[in-house]
């Protein structure tokens, strides 16, 4: 089983739709969860942030944590053409001494039809 | 503007021939990062550095070599030796102040590699 399953997609949807992607993992020591966006040839750049199980919201962006079912969910409400890219979900232990460590799910790219 | 540059954004390669790509930031971060990105596979860690003149190999560092003199720079050097080159490299930065757990890594724009 790999450490981080992320469905690849593709995920096509029409505008203002509300968006959800997912990732699983295995390994119970990830307690920071992040979600990258990155454009098609560009470098990812962090969307989303979130110690621990919760909810974090931002804008149109949602982010949820359930650490009882290793499941972590990125929402996006009225979703924009902007929005098209690929979304990688990340996760870390946050091991004092080895917190460069960040695991990365395979990314799901997400189409958003005007 | 402070971020991190990597250059060439697209370089092509002979077969046997080894290549530098260049990345710098002026983040004033410790911690320096070299992924590779294929298509379906996600960004895997080819080697990082916390601090200068120390670095360690991530999941798949053979083939490829590292340095890190200055803080601002960390050259990836991709040798003849890496038989399936071709991908996305990024570079990345974190800073790693005393106390803190968790980093968040900021990506240059990548260097396309491809093997002619």
């Amino acid at each position: 089983q790999k450490e981080v399953e992320q469905d690849p997609g593709p995920l096509s949807v029409p505008e203002g739709a509300i968006v959800s992607l997912n990732c699983t993992y295995s390994n119970s020591a990830f307690q920071y969860f992040m979600w990258y966006r990155q454009y098609s040839r560009k470098g990812p750049e962090l969307l989303m942030y979130t110690y621990s199980s919760g909810n974090k919201e931002d804008g149109r962006f949602t982010a949820q944590v359930d650490k009882s079912s290793k499941y972590i969910s990125l929402f996006i409400r009225d979703s924009q053409p902007s929005d098209s890219a690929t979304y990688l979900c990340a996760m870390s232990a946050g091991l004092r001494g080895s917190n460069y460590k960040l695991t990365f799910g395979k990314g799901t790219l997400l189409t958003v039809n005007p | 503007d402070g971020g991190i540059t990597q250059s060439p954004k697209y370089l092509f390669r002979k077969e046997g021939q080894n290549v530098t790509l260049s990345c710098e930031q002026n983040l004033n971060h410790d911690a320096m990062y070299w992924y590779r990105q294929d298509p379906g596979q996600g960004l895997r860690l080819i080697y990082y550095s916390q601090i200068v003149n120390d670095f360690q190999k991530g999941d798949i560092a053979e083939g490829y070599s590292v340095s890190r003199e200055k803080k601002e720079s960390f050259p990836l050097t991709v040798t003849s030796a890496q038989k399936n080159p071709t991908a996305f490299y990024l570079c990345a930065s974190s800073n790693i102040a005393s106390g803190m757990i968790y980093n968040e890594q900021f990506f240059g724009p990548g260097t396309r590699l491809t093997v002619l």
